[in-house]
């Protein structure tokens, strides 16, 4: 079964620290996904990447950076957090190949970050 | 660039009821996907049913089923005999025929779809 794993659930941090949070899946696919999660405002993708040290920029890419240095491997950097930043972000991966109805894109638990 | 709307914010249903969640988008592009997620309050996102815009015929999940209006940029989707468990969050998304960054999903705001006794 498809399985893509959050490093945490929660995470609290402080101001203007340096903050990973780690995606891991199992299934040898292509994409992978970060998305931010706000009430009222839906999922949101912060970056994307589609092979290995491949990434591109969504919609709210700043404040943020990622890193892919295997397939099944997928992290997100927020280089100094900021209070704003205090969300739920979600990790999403697909394969590439393939007819798109066909490979949907199959989600994480999420990870709550606290920003103080 | 592409824009998804869900007007509903809450919704309620009672339970064995029918229920429909609205969902209109905004396109330029002729092919696109178009989907229903879950998200329960274990968070885990699940894919509830997905519709190629190309296909009339309105795609059905057992209990699930969607009113895909394509002229009219609209794409509900309908619970039948609901259900306890059906109570979440229902995100509809939309997602480009093209690959590269355009294979993003692009996200409603969401309808948060309670379920009485």
């Amino acid at each position: 079964d498809v399985k893509v794993t959050q490093s945490s659930r929660y995470l609290v941090k402080r101001t203007g620290e340096k903050v990973f949070l780690e995606c891991v899946q199992d299934m040898d696919h292509e994409n992978m996904f970060w998305y931010r999660q706000d009430p009222g405002l839906g999922l949101r993708l912060i970056y994307f990447s589609y092979d290995v040290k491949m990434k591109e920029k969504g919609d709210i890419p700043e404040g943020y950076s990622v890193s892919r240095e295997k397939k099944e491997r997928f992290s997100l950097i927020l280089e100094s957090a900021s209070t704003n930043q205090t969300s739920m972000y979600l990790c999403a991966s697909s394969l590439r190949r393939g007819r798109p109805v066909e490979q949907p894109q199959h989600f994480g638990d999420g990870t709550r970050l606290s920003i103080l | 660039a592409q824009t998804v709307t869900q007007s509903q914010p809450e919704m309620s249903v009672q339970e064995a009821e029918t229920v429909t969640l609205s969902c209109t988008y905004d396109t330029s592009e002729s092919d696109y996907y178009l989907f229903w997620y879950k998200q329960p309050p274990s968070r885990q996102m699940i894919l509830v049913i997905r519709q190629e815009a190309y296909k009339q015929q309105n795609a059905t999940e057992n209990r699930f089923s969607v009113n895909f209006q394509k002229a009219a940029k609209s794409f509900s989707l309908k619970i039948s005999d609901s259900q306890l468990g059906d109570a979440a969050m229902y995100f509809c998304a939309y997602r480009s025929y093209l690959t590269g960054t355009a294979s993003k999903l692009t996200f409603g705001t969401g309808t948060r779809l309670q379920v009485m006794l």
